[in-house]
């Protein structure tokens, strides 16, 4: 199994400002994933990060509004930037360690935006 | 494409009912199959899995069977406890999309004692 620790757990934050989410797996991994689960909704794949290239990102979401790191092979962090009280939701990291067999899960971080 | 469908929630069942939670799933290929939990505050934990036709995945009293024939995979449960009170996720990972995770809407469930 993957330990994956995010932070911060939960953020209340004002509009237009910016928040980065840091996500710290136990072991190397290839892949990283990045999450959103707005209210009572299922989750929605933002991008995804690999090591020395730039993130993909997903229909709907850009660069500018996501900016996504990934220094090596075991850190990520997401920046929800200028966020609006629409960004309020659950950001969750995710890795993928065995071939799409299983993907571990941060314990996310509830962002709420006034 | 790749989509699963999710039985819609909220569900409410007495503790020691029988729990039924349907998925069916649209995907090219082979894909591998999941069920994961949500407990309140936390993230998601994986639950079940099963990787080809007919696989049954099985934890803490959880059983889903990897149907081919109908694209299924129903979660079930014999017997519910309060503690399962969760919100319950079917997923699935294709290979032929770099082996990417779609999620269903989550279902809901409250054990009432």
């Amino acid at each position: 199994s993957a330990v994956i620790s995010q932070k911060p757990s939960r953020d209340i934050c004002q509009r237009g400002t910016s928040l980065t989410i840091q996500c710290q797996v136990d072991s190397q991994v290839t892949m990283m994933f990045w999450y959103r689960q707005q209210p009572g909704q299922s989750l929605t794949l933002i991008a995804t990060a690999n090591q020395g290239s730039e993130a993909t990102y997903e229909s709907g979401f850009v660069i500018d509004k996501f900016p996504i790191s990934r220094p090596n092979l075991t850190f990520s962090t997401l920046t929800v930037s200028n966020m609006s009280p629409e960004d309020s939701s659950i950001y969750l990291c995710s890795v993928d360690r065995q071939g799409g067999t299983e993907a571990f899960f941060g314990q996310g971080t509830r962002l709420t935006v006034v | 494409g790749n989509s699963v469908t999710q039985m819609e929630g909220p569900v409410t069942l007495s503790e020691e009912a029988f729990l039924t939670i349907n998925c069916t799933y649209t995907a090219t290929g082979y894909p591998s199959l999941f069920w994961y939990v949500q407990y309140p505050g936390e993230g998601l934990q994986l639950l079940l899995k099963a990787t080809k036709a007919d696989d049954k995945g099985s934890n803490k009293g959880f059983e889903a069977t990897y149907r081919k024939e109908t694209t299924s995979f129903h979660l079930e449960k014999g017997s519910v406890q309060v503690s399962d009170s969760a919100v319950y996720f079917c997923a699935l990972s294709a290979r032929n999309t770099g082996n990417q995770f779609y999620f269903g809407t989550g279902t809901s469930l409250t054990v009432i004692p």
